[in-house]
């Protein structure tokens, strides 16, 4: 059964950078995932596509500041320059035959 | 142009029915598989069900098997989910989500509350 895991929660100060972390579960290192963006009491928002290879594909209007890489069962958010707006709750998410679609727990993210 | 507005939820009793809608504009709705995610109040998300572009593959989490049901009128850029015998536990914010591959478009979501 694919699992997907993140943090509980994480944080980082104004103008600095954070990277979190989203863990595919044994044997499925190969899938790339979706990271979404849920702002305090909005609906969630895609922000892009990162594969096993690292590389990313963004959403429309997703600002630079924004980027995704991986390593081995890893994939990664990293948000550059935080701004008071990036704090919000990040999901990963994964696709495919068979599994459907599979969401982790989320990570909240404050902005110190 | 909102891509998918959401429409239907609403306050209904335990056992009771609902049917949620979803409007979708602006592009090619029937090129899409689309699903419905829910996330209960203080929740993360949780997936319900998702449909392909011609309806002959439908899948649903296995909490609501047996008493959702997804379709799509693909003439219409509609997506629905009717709701039957619906249970406490499916309060929710539901939203409509388009797949391309991954999730790539949302929704604002409908509100279900199912309480006596």
């Amino acid at each position: 059964q694919l699992v997907l895991t993140q943090l509980p929660s994480a944080s980082a100060s104004l103008g600095a950078s954070v990277k979190l972390t989203c863990t595919l579960s044994s044997g499925h290192s190969s899938y790339g995932i979706a990271w979404h963006q849920q702002q305090p009491e909005k609906g969630p928002r895609y922000l892009m596509t990162v594969k096993s290879d690292g590389s990313h594909n963004k959403g429309d209007g997703i600002p630079d500041r924004f980027s995704g890489s991986s390593s081995g069962a890893e994939r990664y958010l990293i948000i550059s320059s935080l701004q008071s707006e990036d704090e919000a709750d990040y999901y990963c998410q994964t696709w495919g035959t068979g599994i459907h679609v599979v969401f982790g727990g989320g990570t909240k993210l404050t902005v110190l | 142009e909102v891509p998918l507005v959401e429409s239907g939820g609403g306050l209904v009793q335990p056992g009771g029915s609902l049917r949620l809608s979803c409007a979708a504009s602006g592009f090619s709705f029937s090129n899409y598989w689309m699903s419905w995610v829910r996330q209960a109040p203080g929740k993360g998300l949780e997936w319900v069900a998702n449909i392909n572009q011609n309806e002959n593959e439908k899948y649903y989490v296995d909490s609501v098997k047996g008493r959702f049901t997804i379709s799509r009128d693909n003439a219409q850029n509609l997506l629905s989910l009717q709701m039957n015998s619906l249970r406490a536990e499916d309060t929710a914010m539901y939203y409509c989500a388009r797949e391309g591959g991954p999730i790539d478009c949302w929704g604002q979501g409908t509100l279900v509350t199912v309480s006596s």
